[in-house]
């Protein structure tokens, strides 16, 4: 079964980096996903596909800031220079024939 | 620019039904595969149904099978939601996604849902 595992919450300061994960079921660690980004009181803004070589396409109007990576089932969101603004719920996703798979979500707190 | 605007979503009693729309601007509308997907409140996004850019194919989350519709009119760039037998397990803001290869490339603002008596 195919599904996408987030730790509910994260935290960092305001100017550091954080690396959230989001971890592929067994069986699913060739699979992309994308991260999508949730501020509050809005709807999700897509942020980056992820390939599971690490190989990324961000959406229109994503920082630098924001990059990502792979390793076996595991895919990463890094942001660096951590803003106020990036203060967020982010999900992974994926897919599969005829399904579409959402993480739990990770709640990044900007201290 | 990419635009979807989603509308119809009001307070329903249970066991009623609501039509949702998702008015699509700013791209060529029967290129791409579009989706529903939800957020009840406090909650995480849930996938609820997709349909195929021709319209040919259409699949849908295993909770919303036989009480949810989805329907597009290409000639008219919208995407519409037929829901039915509505609970309060629905109240949801209900989410238009465009995809492209797999990925939710543009989502709308949303639509609330509130099923209540």
């Amino acid at each position: 079964q195919l599904v996408l595992a987030q730790s509910p919450s994260a935290s960092a300061s305001l100017g550091a980096s954080v690396k959230l994960t989001c971890t592929l079921s067994s069986g699913h660690s060739s699979y992309a996903i994308a991260w999508h980004q949730q501020q509050p009181e809005k709807g999700p803004r897509f942020v980056m596909k992820l390939n599971s070589d690490g190989s990324h396409t961000k959406g229109d109007g994503i920082p630098d800031r924001f990059s990502g990576s792979s390793s076996g089932a595991e895919r990463y969101l890094t942001i660096s220079s951590l803003q106020s603004e990036d203060e967020a719920d982010y999900y992974c996703q994926t897919w599969g024939t005829g399904i579409q798979v959402f993480g739990g979500g990770t709640k990044l707190t900007v201290l | 620019q990419v635009q979807l605007v989603e509308s119809g979503g009001t307070v329903v009693q249970p066991g009623r039904s609501l039509r949702l729309s998702c008015a699509a601007s700013g791209f060529t509308f029967n290129n791409y595969p579009m989706h529903w997907v939800r957020q009840a409140p406090g909650k995480g996004l849930e996938w609820v149904a997709v349909m195929s850019s021709d319209g040919s194919n259409k699949y849908y989350a295993d909770s919303m099978k036989g009480r949810f519709t989805i329907s597009r009119d290409n000639s008219k760039n919208t995407l519409d939601l037929q829901m039915s037998s509505l609970t309060a397990e629905d109240t949801a803001v209900y989410y238009c996604a465009r995809e492209v290869s797999g990925v939710f490339s543009a989502w709308g603002q949303g639509t609330l849902v509130t099923v209540s008596s």
